[in-house]
C-alpha cells in the first residue's frame, strides 16, 4: 500500500531550536517525495522536493531508502517558521500526490 | 501571473444536494487536479484532468465528477451529497508528469463545503 505517515500531529520549539518534522513512507517503488508549507492565511504551497537535494527556507530533507524516511530538518527555527507542514509522496504517472496528515510546527519566542 | 482560483470560497448544502465547485487554473498550466481535505487530514487526491479528459481517479464514487475547459479551468460536481463531504476542496494545476515537474502543484485556496 502507498502511505505517508506523519507520527506528529503538534511539534512545539523555542526560536533557534532545531527542528525535525518526521515522514515514513511506504511504497514499493522509487519514491519521489516531497514536503509542502501552509502558513496561516496562506494557501499550501511547496517547499522542496528531495529529487532537487536543495535547502529551501534553512529546511533541508533527505531521503532515507533504508528507514522509508524523510524527514525535514532546520538547525535553527525562526518564528515565521510557525506553520502546517505536509509530506507527500508521488508514486508516478499522472500528478497525484500522497499527503501525509501534516504536522503543525508553532515556534515560540 | 495569475495563480489558481477557486469559487466559491465556502457554501452550505444539506444532504442529498448536488453542488459544483469552480477552480480557474495558473497560467500557463494545462492539469488540473483536486483533492478533499476533511478537518485534521491531509489532502486526498480525488481526480485530475488534461486535455479536457480525466486521466486519474482517486478512491471516490462516481457521484464526484468534473470537467475541464478548453481554457483549462475546470469543475468539481459531487451529486447526491452525505455528511461526510463535509470537507475543504482543493484545486491544484500544474504541468503535465511528464514535464519534469511532476509533483509540483499550485493549490488555489480552496472552497470549504459544509454538508448539514
Amino acid at each position: 500500500a502507498q502511505r505517508v505517515t506523519q507520527p506528529e500531529k503538534l511539534l512545539s520549539v523555542f526560536k533557534g531550536a532545531p527542528v525535525e518534522l518526521k515522514c515514513n513512507y511506504s511504497y514499493s517503488g522509487s519514491p519521489e517525495l516531497f514536503w509542502y508549507v501552509q502558513y496561516s492565511r496562506q494557501r499550501l504551497q511547496l517547499l522542496l522536493r528531495h529529487i532537487s537535494r536543495e535547502s529551501i527556507k534553512g529546511f533541508t530533507a533527505d531521503l532515507n531508502k533504508g528507514e522509508t524516511s524523510f524527514h525535514l530538518k532546520k538547525p535553527f527555527a525562526q518564528e515565521e517558521d510557525s506553520a502546517m507542514y505536509y509530506c507527500a509522496l508521488f508514486p508516478g504517472g499522472y500528478n497525484k500526490l500522497i499527503f501525509g496528515a501534516g504536522t503543525r510546527l508553532a515556534v515560540h519566542p | 501571473e495569475t495563480g489558481v482560483t477557486q469559487s466559491p470560497t465556502h457554501l452550505i448544502k444539506t444532504r442529498g444536494q448536488q453542488v459544483t465547485l469552480r477552480c480557474s487554473s495558473q497560467s500557463g498550466h494545462n492539469t488540473v487536479s483536486w483533492y478533499q481535505q476533511a478537518l485534521g487530514q491531509g489532502p486526498q487526491f480525488i481526480f485530475q484532468y488534461y486535455r479536457e479528459e480525466e486521466n486519474g481517479r482517486g478512491n471516490f464514487p462516481p457521484r464526484f465528477s468534473g470537467l475541464q475547459f478548453p481554457n483549462y479551468s475546470s469543475e468539481l460536481n459531487v451529486n447526491a451529497l452525505e455528511l461526510d463531504d463535509s470537507a475543504l476542496y482543493l484545486c491544484a494545476s500544474s504541468l503535465p508528469g511528464a514535464s519534469g515537474r511532476a509533483g509540483e502543484l499550485f493549490f488555489g485556496e480552496g472552497s470549504r463545503l459544509t454538508v448539514l
